[in-house]
Parts: structure tokens; sequence; C-alpha cells
């Protein structure tokens, strides 16, 4: 399989912190995607960065890009209770169209 | 229509049972792609399609796995001789066919008794 992972699979924090999640893949991309997925729903789009991008911001949503290490993280700022969901990265690979997903990272929020 | 559509929302189907997914695309969407999602892990890819034309189906399983999309819109995705490993929530997504996100339905949540 050439899906990537994720780290750490699941993360736990008190409403209000930041949350960061880490995605690492295995062949060069042309762009890499962030998915939140709420239990039992389908996912929705959060983020895209393309490959000659290192930085991207939307909203509350940070995420980074680093193709020399293959990797990305997404950072949620101040984080709230309807944040908590399952969080995917997913990337495109050179020459291809289709997303391969990591196993995600499922993200809980405490009030 | 807004989103993708998918039907049913859950099928429940006796093993051995042949069963037929439907997937509605954003109008205009050139691109469709077909995954399936076991509980607790991330989307395995099945299948794509440019328009009509089924373009990369090399996570199709199995030969009991068959997706069409005859007329570049509604796509349905057909399993024939279920069983229980099929069991799995199949999503339908689709693209403008550029570089931005793909826009996902709600899924399919399958089950075989």
């Amino acid at each position: 399989s050439q899906q990537g992972e994720e780290d750490p699979q699941a993360l736990s924090i008190q409403e209000g912190e930041n949350a960061t999640m880490n995605c690492s893949y295995k062949t060069s991309i042309n762009n890499l995607q962030w998915y939140r997925q709420n239990s039992g729903r389908g996912l929705v789009h959060l983020i895209l960065i393309r490959s000659n991008e290192r930085e991207k911001h939307s909203g509350r949503l940070r995420v980074t890009l680093d193709t020399s290490k293959k990797s990305s993280s997404l950072l949620i700022t101040a984080s709230r209770a309807a944040d908590t969901a399952s969080y995917f990265c997913a990337t495109v690979f050179q020459g291809a169209q289709k997303l391969v997903f990591g196993q995600g990272t499922r993200l809980t929020i405490n009030p | 229509g807004a989103g993708v559509s998918q039907s049913p929302r859950y099928k429940v189907a006796k093993r051995g049972q042949d069963v037929a997914l439907r997937c509605d695309p954003i109008s205009g969407h050139v691109s469709l792609f077909w995954y399936q999602q076991a509980l607790g892990q991330g989307p395995e890819f099945l299948t794509y399609f440019q328009n009509e034309a089924q373009l990369d189906k090399s996570g199709l399983p199995s030969d009991r796995f068959f997706a069409e999309r005859p007329e570049g819109s509604v796509s349905t995705l057909k399993i024939q001789r279920t069983q229980q490993e099929d069991s799995a929530v199949y999503l339908c997504a689709s693209s403008l066919g550029g570089l931005e996100g793909y826009t996902f339905g709600s899924g399919t949540r399958l089950t075989v008794v």
C-alpha cells in the first residue's frame, strides 16, 4: 500500500489548547490534502497544499509541508469541542489523480 | 445538486446477494472516485472515472466488484456474491479534475450478514 502514516493515532486535549497532527508519505507528491470526518459521516475537505508550497493557513488551521522529509503537519489552534473528529491526510502522487489516505488521527476535545 | 449524493445510506445484504450502490456527483464534475472504508481505517481507493472513462480500477479487490459511469454523470458500484469481508462504508467523491479538494458523499454503509 502507498498509504502514509499519521501520528499520533489518537489525541485528547482540553478545549482551547492547540492540536498538532503529523503525516508522512513515501513518494513524490503533486499535492497533500487534509480532511475531517465526524463519526458516521463523509469526509470534509479542509485544506490543500501544493508540493511547491511550505505553509498554508485557513482560519484556525495551519498546514506545513516539508517535501525533503516527506512530511506534513496540521495545527488546529484554540480548539473547540466541535473539532472532535478523525483527521486524515491524503496525498496525490505525481502523475496520478487518486487520493491516497493515511490511517487518520482521532482527535477528542474535552470541554 | 449542491453536494455528492449516495444511496442507499444503509444496506444489509445476505451473503451471496448482489448489491448496487449509487453515486450522484456534483453537476459538471469530471472526476469521480470510489473508496472503501473499513471501521477505524482510512479510506482505500477502489476506482476512478474521468467522465465516462474508467481510467484506474487498480483498487477493486476482486472481479466481484464492478463500477460504471455510462453517461459521465451518475455512477454505480456493483458487488456480486457479497461476502462478509465486503462489509464497509463505500464513499464516492467527485472533483472538477483540476488541482482542488474533492467533495465526498456521506457514504453507503454495507453490512453483509
